[in-house]
């Protein structure tokens, strides 16, 4: 079966550091999703793009985020000044534009900021 | 927030079926269930989901009350690879907008 790929698994930051989480969607699916999960809390909403631009963002996606779809493969969300509190776990994931219901996502990127 | 509610943890034994209620009375009349799971901090999983009527696929069944205020997602045979967190999740059918997670039922299937 298709799956989304995350790259790097783990990734370590120094606080005030600029990370690139990076990802390949399923190929033919149009819609892409970040979301996060800080140890031991629920998974939270991030962000949702479509057709090169976000259609949808949470509160915790402020100007510290950025997302981009920078060829036909991958979508990267940019964190520009990490904070101690972006500590997670990022997941991609993607979805078909007529099956926008089943989001298939990525096996993560624990992000640590130090 | 979340519109469901779920026990917070569950056990089952291997080889039986395992039986996940959500309550969901808010639920209106455009939206689905959606039913997901994460093992052990992977990636989330859809599983199933369905409006109104029962549904099955080659992971699960779901059973949708007839008031559709609550639901049953159901393992059949139950493995030792189906512990994990189990969410369900309601949310207007055909949506590009976002899934929001609780915290789910915690299923763990003992040999």
């Amino acid at each position: 079966e298709p799956e989304v790929t995350q790259t790097p698994s783990h990734q370590v930051t120094q606080m005030g550091q600029e990370v690139i989480l990076r990802c390949v969607p399923i190929s033919n699916h149009l819609y892409f999703y970040w979301y996060r999960q800080i140890l031991g809390q629920k998974v939270e909403f991030l962000v949702s793009f479509y057709n090169n631009e976000i259609s949808e963002k949470s509160e915790i996606f402020d100007d510290q985020f950025s997302v981009e779809r920078p060829d036909g493969s991958n979508f990267t969300l940019k964190i520009r000044s990490t904070k101690l509190e972006d500590s997670a776990m990022y997941f991609c994931a993607s979805s078909e534009m007529d099956r926008g219901e089943k989001l298939f996502f990525g096996s993560g990127t624990q992000l640590s900021v130090l | 927030d979340a519109k469901t509610t779920q026990p917070p943890s569950m056990d089952c034994a291997e080889g039986r079926a395992a039986n996940l209620p959500c309550n969901h009375s808010t639920i209106s009349g455009n939206e689905y269930v959606y039913w997901y799971r994460q093992i052990h901090s992977q990636g989330p999983q859809y599983i199933i989901h369905g409006l109104k009527n029962n549904e099955t696929n080659e992971m699960a069944s779901l059973i949708i009350t007839e008031d559709r205020k609550s639901s049953t997602l159901i393992l059949p045979h139950a493995t030792l690879r189906d512990t994990a967190v189990y969410y369900c999740i309601v949310r207007p059918g055909g949506s590009q907008g976002n899934l929001i997670f609780g915290k789910g039922t915690k299923l763990s299937v003992k040999p």
